[in-house]
């Protein structure tokens, strides 16, 4: 069974910095891309970035490319989303996804999110 | 960036049918989107139903189906249960990028 727990979340000041990390189980975690959404309150769902297996290969959105950076550990199965010059806009529930192949930006499998919240 | 764009809110009686579209603002929708829709219920994760136009998950009951209807995707529910009131989002990817529809609402009523 695929399994996702995301930690990090919490609250930062405008400007601020904070790291994102996702713990995977449950699959091959070195054939997978893997993906990250988040979720505003009461808002839709907006895709954020993903990454290939050998980590070479990213994609961001365009709302947060040059702030975000991810990347993945394959000796820990983890994912992470390093996230610099926050604004109130990121404030949302961050999930980290499995995405359906080696070579798939799109997120299949989901963890429960962890929060991040934006603020002064 | 493109738009996808979806219907903000549907209702169906129970035992009833409903179809939800999804739409690219670049044009019609095809294979090459790679058509995604997920389920999400309050205060839980979103969940994938249906993948590249028609596949189905494991979890995914028989009573959801997934098609391209004229220019856009389509998520079919026949015979709506009220377990199926819930948020449903669409995914198409644009050159690999993905992009979520607003989402519907859909209200088993």
């Amino acid at each position: 069974e695929v399994q996702l727990l995301e930690s990090g979340g919490g609250l930062v000041q405008p400007g601020g910095s904070l790291r994102l990390s996702c713990a995977a189980s449950g699959f091959i975690f070195n054939n997978y891309g893997m993906s990250w959404v988040r979720q505003a309150p009461g808002k839709g769902l907006e895709w954020v970035s993903a990454i290939f297996p050998s980590g070479g290969r990213t994609w961001y959105a365009d709302s947060v490319k040059g702030r975000f950076t991810i990347s993945r550990d394959s000796s820990r199965n983890t994912v992470y989303l390093q996230m610099s010059s926050l604004r109130a806009e990121d404030t949302a529930l961050y999930y980290c996804a499995k995405n359906r192949g080696p070579a798939a930006t799109i997120p299949d499998s989901w963890g429960q999110g962890t929060l991040v919240t934006v603020s002064s | 960036q493109a738009v996808v764009t979806q219907e903000p809110s549907l209702t169906v009686s129970p035992g009833g049918a409903v179809t939800l579209t999804c739409g690219s603002s670049t044009g019609a929708v095809t294979s090459g989107h790679y058509p995604y829709w997920f389920q999400q219920k309050p205060g839980q994760a979103p969940r994938t139903l249906i993948y590249d136009i028609s596949n189905k998950n494991s979890w995914t009951p028989a009573r959801f189906s997934g098609s391209l209807l004229g220019d856009k995707a389509a998520l079919t529910l026949s015979g709506a249960q009220p377990e199926d009131e819930a948020d449903y989002y669409c995914l198409l990817a644009f050159s690999g990028t993905p992009v979520f529809g607003g989402g519907t609402k859909l209200t088993v009523l």
